[in-house]
């Protein structure tokens, strides 16, 4: 069965530039979460989505940062306009009700 | 609210030695408890969860962890541990019904095997 995928795995981009992360859900998934890890700070759930609506973006740092879920099997995270504190590592995760998350393999973003 | 506690940031085993992992939550009722690993470059793993029943819970890979409820612990364990087991530990905790699925991750706990 394919897992959560997705793209791109590495991101390289200058100050300022528009960034947008991609992810493909388990099918039958009807959670979705995107996470940031970084040294400092750890593994931080940003926001979730449940059948396809945003129920908690407690965790999005700022305005800068918005996601969308336009349908079942597709989710973005945008940052715009992009800074150097923004790189890290960005997962997605899916899961049913009651089920762990399965995580994708992440996209590293290196903002200079 | 909840929280995940790994007391060891780093920890270092010998190959073929015995590995445990500790992990203490808190939270106000009976949580799910989970263990993931992350080896470099990828994403997260599920080694194995605790939903209710049996407080011994069989992994992946040959790991087990026990919930101790009185103890507000999960601690992680392999009897003899493989090069191949190099990687980063985390715990989380959740309570899906309540919290959508939600889940608290531990700061996680790096191990690395010596030859």
């Amino acid at each position: 069965d394919a897992g959560v995928i997705q793209s791109p795995r590495h991101e390289v981009t200058e100050m300022g530039q528009e960034v947008t992360l991609r992810c493909k859900p388990i099918s039958g998934h009807d959670y979705l979460f995107w996470y940031r890890q970084t040294m400092m700070r750890g593994l931080e759930l940003l926001i979730y989505f449940n059948n396809n609506v945003p129920i908690d973006d407690s965790g999005m740092p700022e305005d800068r940062f918005s996601a969308k879920m336009p349908n079942a099997s597709f989710s973005t995270l945008k940052i715009q306009p992009s800074e150097p504190r923004d790189s890290a590592v960005y997962f997605c995760a899916s899961s049913r009700v009651t089920q762990p998350q399965h995580f994708g393999d992440g996209t590293r973003l290196s903002i200079l | 609210a909840q929280s995940v506690t790994q007391p060891d940031i780093h920890i270092t085993v010998s190959e073929g030695a015995s590995l445990e992992l500790r992990c203490n939550y808190s939270y106000g009722a009976t949580p799910y408890l989970f263990w993931y690993v992350q080896s470099p470059g990828q994403g997260l793993q599920l080694l194995l969860k605790y939903f209710s029943g049996d407080t011994l819970v069989q992994g992946i890979k040959g790991f087990e962890a026990e919930f101790k409820r009185s103890q507000s612990s999960f601690n992680l364990r392999k009897p003899s541990v493989h090069w191949s087991d190099a990687a980063e530990y985390f715990c989380a905790v959740g309570a899906p019904k309540a919290a959508g699925n939600k889940l608290t991750f531990g700061g996680g706990t790096r191990v690395l095997v010596k030859p």
